[in-house]
């Protein structure tokens, strides 16, 4: 199974886009990259996830390079309420590959 | 709403007690997590089930125990053999084992020892 690895922690200003990077150089063809989230003391929350093109919702946008061994989550215009840690996750199609969370990057967006 | 619920919110263990954790879906998933969380740092797997009647070992299973006799229900034990239980307690539920299967959380329980 791919590994990921994160940033321990990141800042960014309240009305910027926040821009979170993953670095998955072992990840095979059939591995989705997967995104959560956890506020303080919250269960972790879904926000994105992709395989090979750049992925878009309400939340967020997610950029996956075309080798595939790394990516970035984007929050376009983050909020105080996007202070969180951030885990990206990889995991295999189809298979019973269990998502692996790390420590991820704690995000603090100030005012 | 659909949703996970955990129950209680928190918890108290006496030395040598047996506790129970709850955790019920109404999302209609056949697969539950539980996963254990200490303060700065990521989710360890407990247990997880991919259907009813059935369950499966995680990483860190000593000391825990689990049921999964009705679908929405997958209520987590911490026994007197588990030394350190204090944590934040997560349990999960996905639609099923396949592709695309989102994790959906609970909002945890924190469980301290007296």
């Amino acid at each position: 199974d791919a590994k990921t690895t994160q940033p321990p922690s990141m800042d960014c200003a309240e009305g910027r886009a926040a821009n979170l990077p993953c670095n998955h150089s072992t990840i095979s063809g059939n591995e989705y990259v997967y995104w959560y989230r956890q506020i303080h003391s919250q269960g972790p929350q879904y926000i994105i996830h992709g395989l090979k093109n750049n992925e878009t919702n309400e939340m967020a946008s997610l950029i996956i390079t075309e080798d595939r061994k790394s990516s970035t989550l984007i929050l376009p215009h983050a909020t105080l309420r996007d202070t969180a840690v951030y885990y990206c996750i990889v995991r295999v199609k189809g298979g019973s590959y269990i998502p692996t969370f790390g420590r991820g990057t704690s995000l603090i967006v100030h005012p | 709403d659909g949703g996970i619920t955990q129950s209680p919110k928190y918890l108290f263990r006496k030395e040598g007690q047996n506790v129970t954790l709850s955790c019920e879906q109404n999302l209609n998933h056949d697969a539950m997590y539980w996963y254990r969380q200490d303060p700065g740092q990521g989710l360890r797997l407990i247990y997880y089930s991919q259907i009813v009647n059935d369950f499966q070992k995680g990483d860190i299973a000593e000391g825990y125990s689990v049921s999964r006799e009705k679908k929405e229900s997958f209520p987590l034990t911490v026994t007197s053999a588990q030394k350190n239980p204090t944590a934040f307690y997560l349990c999960a539920s996905s639609i099923d084992w396949g592709a695309k299967n989102i994790q959906y959380f609970g909002a945890g329980t924190r469980l301290s020892v007296l």
